[in-house]
């Protein structure tokens, strides 16, 4: 059975860091380009983040750019995102999730399997 | 980037009628690479049509997408219990990939 399973998600203060993990089996991990993204409450979705299977290119959107790492370790079958310098606005359902190739390439970055997400909530 | 928007913001229907749902590109989709997506409360996406009109593994046919350039249809031909829920578009012909804001489908 395919399972991506996301952890780390919790109650954080503005400014501080989280890391997000996502567990991945079921397939072959190292064949596929994976990515996070979010859902705030009562909103719509917004990728965040997406890296390669073998961590040579990386995306990241402009509202996470510069505060927000991706990273991936084959070993472990598992998917990360540290997030620095958290702010209101980053609270959020972070999904995790998997696009149809091994590369970022424009036509392949649709998402066929998802999570069920972590929740950060950012409050004082 | 691309800013997708979806009409209607709501859509109230009785099961076993059709729904139409509209998908606006403020460009054009590069290839028509542009995606819908079913949500259900507390559910994770799952992934209804890509390349605007093929239908993703397990998709009943009675989902159907359309359309090229900047505008996109999702047609549920007659809707079942299982189909109300929120339907979101994305594109993913240029970065940064971009959802809609989504359409819900209640029962009327």
């Amino acid at each position: 059975e395919v399972q991506l399973v996301e952890s780390g998600g919790g109650l954080v203060q503005p400014g501080r860091s989280l890391r997000l993990s996502c567990e991945v089996s079921g397939i072959i991990f190292d064949n596929y380009a994976m990515h996070w993204v979010r859902q705030a409450p009562g909103k719509g979705l917004e990728w965040v983040s997406g890296i390669s299977w073998n961590s040579k290119m990386i995306g990241y959107a402009d509202s996470v750019k510069g505060r927000f790492t991706i990273s991936r370790d084959s070993a472990k079958n598992s998917l990360y995102l540290q997030m620095n310098s958290l702010r209101d606005e980053d609270m959020a359902l972070y999904f995790c999730a998997k696009s149809i190739s091994h590369v970022l390439v424009a036509g392949t970055m649709y998402f066929d399997l998802w999570g069920r997400g972590t929740l950060v909530i950012v409050s004082s | 980037d691309i800013v997708l928007t979806q009409s209607p913001g709501t859509l109230s229907l009785s099961p076993g009628e059709r729904g139409t749902l509209s998908c606006r590109a403020s460009q054009s989709v590069s290839s028509n690479y542009l995606a819908w997506y079913q949500q259900k409360p507390g559910q994770a996406p799952r992934l209804l049509i890509y390349g605007a009109s093929s239908r993703a593994t397990g998709i009943p046919e009675r989902f159907s997408g359309s359309g090229s350039g900047t505008d996109f249809t999702l047609t549920i031909s007659r809707l079942e219990p299982e189909d109300f829920a929120v339907y979101y578009c994305q594109q993913y012909g240029s970065s940064p990939w971009t959802f809609g804001q989504g359409t819900k489908v209640e029962i009327k």
